[in-house]
């Protein structure tokens, strides 16, 4: 199985702030990563697929890049609305698997 | 709008089985994979496989293999996932998502709770 590696964990940023969360996969995947934002109580919502492409009717603050192995969700100015949990899903091969999840929330 | 409608939380006894649903919405029930997903507190997401409801082809996460069994109805566009043998290890909020790749629209989940 392809294990997906998130980090960090928890995530405390002000109003305005840059956020990147990062996920890193144990072999190469090309750019079959997803990112997703998980708010309590609710289902996930799908930001960004192919691990660059912004899900229509996101916020474009939200971005994804990758380089290798290694796959970044960026947040350019954080708002209020985005305090959530954030996780990747790598879909290369099954079985899919998922990051740990970061958990970000005002400071 | 694409909508998938899970069914309601489940109180269950250990041993015994549960069948959840996802009714689908918005689009062509048949044209894409259901995904279902574990989450549990703590332990994060499992990915338990896909059923393809065109014509009914699956694809388990070997570790659900017998835990987890999928099926799908074409007249109800609604996907059905039996989870049999049932511990507290199965106590979880389990999600339907329509895939293939990009698994883009999740059901509201379903909580399963495992006690006697």
């Amino acid at each position: 199985d392809i294990q997906v590696t998130q980090s960090p964990s928890s995530l405390l940023a002000s109003l305005g702030e840059r956020v990147t969360i990062t996920c890193q996969t144990s072999q190469s995947i090309s750019n079959n990563l997803n990112w997703y934002q998980q708010k309590p109580g609710q289902a996930p919502m799908l930001l960004i697929y192919y691990a660059t492409s912004l899900q229509t009717g996101m916020p474009s603050r939200f971005s994804g890049q990758y380089s290798g192995r290694s796959f970044t969700l960026t947040i350019t100015s954080l708002e209020p609305e985005d305090v959530a949990n954030y996780f990747c899903l790598q879909h290369y091969s099954a079985p899919y698997t998922f990051g740990a999840g970061t958990k970000l929330e005002l400071k | 709008q694409v909508q998938l409608q899970q069914s309601g939380a489940e109180l269950v006894k250990p041993g015994s089985s549960v069948k959840i649903s996802c009714k689908a919405s918005g689009y062509t029930f048949t044209s894409y994979d259901m995904h279902w997903i574990k989450q549990q507190p703590g332990n994060g997401l499992e990915w338990i496989g896909w059923i393809y409801p065109g014509n009914g082809n699956t694809k388990y996460n070997q570790k659900f293999n017998g835990k987890a069994t999928l099926t799908a109805d074409k007249s109800s566009s609604t996907a059905y996932m039996q989870l049999s043998s049932l511990t507290s290890e199965d106590s979880a909020v389990y999600f339907c998502a329509r895939g293939g790749r990009v698994l883009d629209y999740w059901g509201q989940g379903v909580m399963v709770t495992v006690s006697s």
